[in-house]
């Protein structure tokens, strides 16, 4: 059975470091690994979507890598703001209709 | 603008009233799904609909029912509300299986006393 795990929990840094996210999963046949970002009282936003032919996907300050051999995804921020606060999910699509979310990472930069 | 939104945002009930939560889309999405969350566990796959009239079961369909006689709307029933079914609920749709992003909706908050 498919699990995806988020590790750290939560986390706080400085404005302006650069951060990593980490999700890892037990299965490799995937599909394709999406991350999220969610806001409190809001839904879920699609940041960054991998195909599992992918290594990698770039929008603005983001970046994100997929190595399915090993299950892991890395989401990479550039310069954080603390505009970027919210809590991210990675969920990786492991049946046609089929999707498993982690529990996410939640994230506070401090002006 | 291209949207899924929920309905009620907010809901407050008890045990046993039957109750459904509206979700529409915008978009002509084929494909639709429900999803709980709960804290520690994360979003769980509830139901999901691969187009009108065709729908299956995710992780955890138990206590809910759902249909899918429109292609934009894809109400989730819960027929007898249990307080274990207190949740934030998410309705997601995606164009179809080869466009895999997935939109999804603001979220109901359902409380069952």
């Amino acid at each position: 059975k498919q699990e995806v795990t988020q590790i750290p929990a939560a986390l706080s840094v400085p404005e302006g470091e650069n951060l990593v996210l980490n999700c890892s999963f037990t299965d490799s046949a995937i599909y394709n690994l999406q991350w999220f970002r969610q806001d409190p009282g809001k839904g879920l936003t699609s940041l960054l979507l991998i195909q599992s032919s992918q290594r990698e996907q770039t929008s603005g300050r983001l970046n994100a890598s997929l190595d399915k051999s090993s299950g892991r995804s890395t989401l990479y921020i550039a310069a954080s703001q603390p505009g970027d606060s919210a809590t991210y999910l990675c969920a990786v699509k492991s049946g046609t209709y089929k999707y498993i979310f982690g529990t996410g990472t939640r994230l506070k930069v401090l002006a | 603008e291209a949207q899924v939104t929920q309905n009620p945002r907010y809901l407050i009930t008890v045990t046993g009233k039957k109750l459904t939560v509206t979700c529409s889309q915008n978009m002509n999405h084929e494909y639709m799904s429900w999803y709980r969350q709960d804290p520690g566990l994360g979003l769980r796959q509830i139901y999901y609909s691969m187009n009108v009239e065709v729908t299956d079961k995710g992780d955890v369909p138990e206590g809910y029912k759902v249909s899918r006689k429109e292609k934009r709307n894809f109400p989730l029933i819960l027929e007898s509300p249990s307080p274990n079914q207190t949740s934030l609920y998410f309705c997601a749709s995606t164009l179809d299986r080869t466009t895999d992003t997935q939109y999804f909706g603001p979220g109901t908050r359902l409380t069952v006393l």
